[in-house]
């Protein structure tokens, strides 16, 4: 079965600092996909970043980027030059591929990350 | 720009009532999907469904039915609302296939007294 493990359930960073948002996974199978969402109080989820498995690179989108240990089976994100924006809970999240026409999620507990002035 | 909406942002119902959940999105994805939050339990997937007219269930789909009779609309349905379904519902969406992010809508916060 699916799992994914986010051990921090607060992060404080201040602000214009980067700031690492740990997260591992457990899976069997060779092909899955690793996603990052944020969700600021308002309540909605909003996409960050997604890295694939057999993906050679670590995904950079802007000032987010994966940190993908594939041996480890992490798969951190980095949020680089912190804002105060980004103040919301983060939540990671794997699907394993391929499917058959559905894609289902396994989400973390979350971390919720707090900038400061 | 990708949309996903859902019909309230807040709803208070009475227990034993049906309550219905909408979900629509405008980005002609395949596959939708209903979950939950609850705090310290992360999102639990209910209900998805891949076509219209198909459905699945999730992984907590007791208590909840589902209906999608067009591509663009999914439906959460608590047939007799209890209190232990006060939750956050968060409705989603995406391409078909192996690849793709899920898109969220702002959520619907149910109270049930």
């Amino acid at each position: 079965a699916q799992k994914i493990t986010q051990t921090q359930p607060g992060m404080f960073v201040q602000e214009k600092e980067a700031v690492t948002l740990d997260c591992t996974y457990d899976t069997s199978d060779p092909s899955y996909g690793l996603f990052w969402y944020k969700q600021p109080s308002s309540g909605e989820m909003i996409f960050l970043i997604y890295q694939g498995s057999y993906d050679q690179q670590n995904a950079t989108e802007g000032r987010y980027s994966l940190n993908f240990q594939k041996a480890r089976k992490s798969a951190n994100l980095v949020i680089s030059a912190s804002q105060l924006g980004d103040s919301a809970m983060y939540f990671c999240a794997m699907r394993e591929l391929p499917g058959i026409g559905f894609q289902k999620l396994v989400f973390g507990t979350g971390t919720r990350l707090l900038v400061s002035p | 720009d990708v949309k996903v909406t859902q019909s309230s942002r807040y709803l208070v119902k009475r227990t034993g009532e049906k309550v219905f959940l909408e979900c629509v999105q405008d980005m002609d994805h395949e596959n939708m999907f209903w979950y939950r939050q609850d705090p310290g339990l992360g999102l639990r997937l209910i209900y998805f469904s891949y076509d219209v007219k198909m459905k699945e269930k999730g992984d907590i789909p007791e208590g909840y039915s589902v209906s999608r009779e067009k591509k663009e609309r999914f439906s959460l349905i608590l047939e007799s609302a209890s209190t232990n379904q006060t939750s956050m519902y968060l409705c989603a969406s995406s391409l078909g296939g192996g690849a793709g992010a899920q898109y969220f809508g702002p959520g619907t916060r149910l109270l049930v007294l």
